[in-house]
């Protein structure tokens, strides 16, 4: 299986809105609500930002927003500001038991 | 709160075996209805799934992974390990432990560790 393609940069200014696309297939992001998206600073480890399409977990900022259309999943981010300046990774369950990663997106507030 | 580490040697020669140990704290790998597991980033380039595994014995691995990876948990039941065999230049990337809360399933990581990193050279 492939992995879901995610686009390779985005930018924004401060106070600006954001959305990142990830798509798949039926087989994985068409069949569950089992996306995720990580926030990864460099050098750092990814952290949990949304789970199962749209929740958010404890502590997460409620500038972050998931939401599926099909096949397609999306992240926004609201009220964009420096420290946002990240790479952002979904990820889907998959009808195989596989667990499958975008290639990543990075995030430039300018 | 789960904390993990993980521990091995950053440096691996092409055709040996990669083994690398999770260590958990702030709770038992055989408690609850966590999932355990390892990801991997190779230099520059995004995360990619390696393993899955719950106590009582289901573990998964992906697909294009497995047939080289075991992972298994200590007695103690605060250590993970992992090994991967027959390694080459293209394993090198940085290695880390995770955990799901997600009731017995692994669709996402909310506890990670602070990865490792390992190159496969001679």
């Amino acid at each position: 299986q492939s992995a879901l393609t995610q686009p390779a940069s985005v930018s924004g200014s401060p106070g600006q809105s954001i959305t990142i696309s990830c798509t798949g297939t039926s087989t994985d992001i068409g069949f569950y609500n089992y996306v995720s998206w990580y926030q990864q600073h460099p050098g750092k480890a990814p952290k949990l930002i949304i789970h199962d399409v749209r929740n958010r977990p404890s502590g997460v900022s409620n500038r972050f927003s998931g939401s599926k259309s099909g096949s397609t999943a999306s992240l926004t981010i609201s009220g964009l500001q420096a420290e946002d300046e990240a790479d952002y990774y979904c990820s889907s369950y998959t009808t195989t038991s596989n667990l499958l990663f975008g290639g990543g997106t990075k995030l430039t507030v300018l | 709160q789960v904390q993990l580490q993980e521990a091995g040697p950053g440096l691996v020669k092409p055709s040996e075996t990669l083994s690398l140990t999770c260590s958990v704290s702030g709770g038992s790998i055989r408690s609850g209805s966590y999932y355990w597991g390892w990801i991997r980033q190779p230099p520059g380039k995004g995360l990619e799934w390696i393993v899955s595994m719950f106590y009582s014995g289901g573990t998964y691995y992906n697909p294009s992974l497995q047939g080289r990876v075991t992972m298994s948990v200590d007695a103690s039941n605060t250590q993970a390990s992992l090994e991967l065999t027959s390694v080459t230049a293209a394993d090198t990337a940085v290695y880390f432990c995770a955990s799901s809360s997600s009731e017995y399933s692994y669709r996402f990581w909310d506890y990670w560790g602070q990865g490792i990193p390992v190159t496969v050279s001679s």
